[in-house]
């Protein structure tokens, strides 16, 4: 069964600090990896899609990586800023549709 | 861009009653949907796949008979959650793929707060 870990769970930064979040999963069989933004009591928003062909994608400050044969993906996010503030969630897809998510990080950013 | 609109946003119901949840694709037409359920600081869990025209494929542990899941079109899945208790309170997201097959994005709705007294 796939299990999908992020470290850490929570994450309080200075603004302008560069940061890295970490996500694990246990079964490299995967489709693709994305990471997520959600905001309180609101639905997702994608970020960044990685196939599992690719090892990187990148959007504005952030970078996603995938290393698939260790179960790693790490999302970098350059010169934080207070209104990158909220849970990020690391999801793998699977064959047959399904999505499993990590717990989440729980980023703030001080200004 | 493509948009997945969920109604209502919040909802409290007394225990015992049943409760409609929509879930509508607004621009693009989606034969899967997906619904997620997620637990005060906990993370969304996959209840049930969702295809237009047969029936939804469950998780494991989820009852098909508590959470009625209806696909009639190809912008609109509705979860029904019957008899519902204190214990079902949660957020619920759903999420439709635009395209075939697993190549499709992904959107999702911006979730369902379900509270049960």
């Amino acid at each position: 069964k796939q299990e999908v870990t992020q470290i850490p769970a929570a994450l309080s930064v200075p603004e302008g600090e560069n940061l890295v979040l970490n996500c694990s999963f246990t079964d490299s069989a995967i489709y693709n990896l994305q990471w997520f933004r959600q905001d309180p009591g609101k639905g997702l928003t994608s970020l960044l899609l990685i196939q599992s062909s690719q090892r990187e994608q990148t959007s504005g400050r952030l970078n996603a990586s995938l290393d698939k044969s260790s179960g790693r993906s790490t999302l970098y996010i350059a010169a934080s800023q207070p209104g990158d503030s909220a849970t990020y969630l690391c999801a793998v897809e699977e064959y047959g549709n399904k999505l499993v998510f990590g717990a989440g990080t729980i980023l703030r950013v001080k200004s | 861009g493509a948009v997945v609109s969920q109604h209502p946003s919040r909802v409290i119901c007394k225990s015992g009653t049943s409760v409609k949840i929509e879930c509508r694709s607004l621009d693009f037409q989606a034969t899967t949907m997906f619904w997620y359920r997620q637990f005060p600081k906990q993370s969304l869990m996959l209840m049930a796949t969702s295809n237009e025209g047969s029936k939804a494929t469950y998780e494991q542990g989820v009852e098909k008979d508590k959470f009625l899941i209806n696909h009639a079109s190809l912008t609109l899945s509705t979860l029904t959650v019957t008899s519902a208790h204190p214990e079902d309170s949660s957020f619920y997201i759903c999420s439709a793929r635009r395209g075939q097959g697993n190549t499709g994005e992904l959107f999702f709705g911006e979730g369902s707060r379900l509270t049960v007294l």
